[in-house]
């Protein structure tokens, strides 16, 4: 069965510094991997996915088969960065799994 | 347009009433999907239907129903509500099924309280 775990819940961090959000994954087949995010009052939405290897605001995120890990990572958060982040992996029946979230508290 | 719409946006139900919760897309997508989020925990599928007049289960199917009987619109029924059917349902949509352009729309969430 696959699983994705984000172990953070809350990840507070001051503007400027920067930022790694966690995710790891099990999965037997070839995984594919995505971060979507949900600013307040936003619906949720795709940051982005592994396969493009792309930047988006800011953030890029590799992924690790050896660690089975896609942490998302920024070096200079900013407020607007505050929201809550989502890992997802699609399986080969084109199903999205999940992770837990974690919430991105940017201070000022 | 207006992506990926639900209705209602909130909902109260005690124990054993029925409703159905409605989503609509306007992007010609041919998938679409059902997710539940329990407070605290990921988004769990639902239902899914890869176009009209199919339809599969999910992860946690149970005590849900759906059809598609066009493009546009997927239904989400529940029979017998129970407070274990409190959560936020989340409907969303694909316009393909894999390759580097994959992406699910989701729409705003309908918040459902069973007591």
């Amino acid at each position: 069965a696959q699983r994705v775990t984000q172990p953070e819940k809350l990840l507070s961090v001051f503007k400027g510094a920067p930022v790694e959000l966690k995710c790891n994954y099990s999965y037997s087949g070839s995984p594919e991997l995505f971060w979507y995010v949900q600013y307040s009052r936003q619906r949720l939405q795709l940051l982005l996915r592994h396969i493009s290897r792309e930047s988006i605001k800011g953030f890029t995120a590799d992924l690790n088969k050896g660690e089975t890990s896609f942490h998302l990572k920024k070096p200079f958060a900013q407020e607007e960065d505050s929201a809550m982040y989502y890992c997802a992996l699609r399986n080969a029946g084109n199903m999205l799994t999940f992770g837990g979230g974690t919430r991105l508290m940017v201070k000022p | 347009n207006a992506g990926v719409t639900q209705t209602p946006k909130f909902r109260i139900l005690k124990i054993g009433q029925s409703m159905t919760l409605q989503c609509t897309q306007d992007m010609n997508h041919n998938y679409m999907y059902w997710y539940r989020q329990d407070p605290g925990m990921g988004l769990k599928l639902i239902y899914y239907s890869v176009g009209a007049g199919i339809t599969d289960k999910g992860e946690v199917p149970n005590g849900y129903n759906v059809s598609r009987s066009t493009t546009e619109d997927f239904p989400l029924r529940l029979e017998l509500a129970a407070p274990s059917q409190t959560s936020v349902y989340f409907c969303a949509s694909s316009p393909v099924r894999s390759g580097p352009s994959y992406e699910q729309y989701f729409g705003p969430g309908t918040r459902l309280t069973v007591t």
